[in-house]
């Protein structure tokens, strides 16, 4: 059955790092595209980065464009996502979530999320 | 960007009841409109697709309809699993864009 499931979470002070990890299992990883999405507390969903099933192609939120990386390894069927320099605002939970459709811009699986917390 | 915009942000509403939840986009996505189901600390869950295809499984009391920028969610007869957030998104084009939710609560 298809899992998706996120670690890497936790709390970070402000202008620190963090990677997240989504490891992928129950489909053929390396063809499909990913997506991160986040959702701060109590508020609603916003859509963070996007990368090819090849990793050529990648695409950001101005939100974080030049803050964070998104990749993957389609020999571990594992997608990352390297935050540098990170805000108050990045405080959310991160899910990672399967790209399907025109543009592979729809997410038709979810992980449970991980908790990043940034905080001094 | 296209803005996404939902109506109403809640919705109180009883069991049996038939409700229709609004999207607006902020520019033409053709009929690139999918909606999700998000209960309280889960993940959110993709109910229908291309504004109108339902994934396999949903129950058939809820429909998608519309195209342009106007799009609506209905569902024919409330039960009780359905009292959640509802979200729609366009993946007409980057960045990925959400509507602001609805929240559909016990009246």
């Amino acid at each position: 059955q298809l899992q998706l499931v996120e670690s890497g979470g936790g709390v970070v002070q402000p202008g620190r790092s963090l990677r997240l990890s989504c490891a992928a299992s129950g489909f053929t990883f390396s063809t499909y595209a990913m997506n991160w999405v986040r959702q701060a507390p109590g508020k609603g969903l916003e859509w963070v980065a996007l990368i090819s099933s090849d990793g050529k192609n990648q695409y950001f939120a101005d939100s974080v464009r030049g803050r964070f990386i998104i990749s993957r390894d389609n020999s571990k069927s594992t997608l990352y996502l390297q935050m540098n320099s990170l805000r108050d605002e990045d405080t959310a939970v991160y899910y990672c979530t399967r790209g399907v459709g025109f543009g592979d811009r729809t997410c038709d699986y979810w992980g449970q999320g991980t908790l990043v917390t940034v905080s001094s | 960007d296209i803005q996404m915009t939902q109506s109403p942000s809640s919705l109180p509403a009883s069991v049996g009841d038939r409700v229709t939840i609004t999207c607006r986009a902020s520019q033409s996505i053709r009929s690139y409109l999918n909606w999700y189901q998000q209960k309280p600390g889960k993940a959110p869950k993709l109910l229908i697709y291309t504004a109108s295809s339902l994934i396999t499984g949903v129950p058939s009391r809820f429909s998608g309809s519309g195209s342009g920028t106007d799009f609506t969610l209905t569902i024919s007869s409330l039960q009780p699993e359905d009292f959640a957030t509802y979200y729609c998104q366009q993946n007409y084009q980057t960045p990925i864009t959400f509507g602001q939710g609805t929240r559909l609560d016990i009246k």
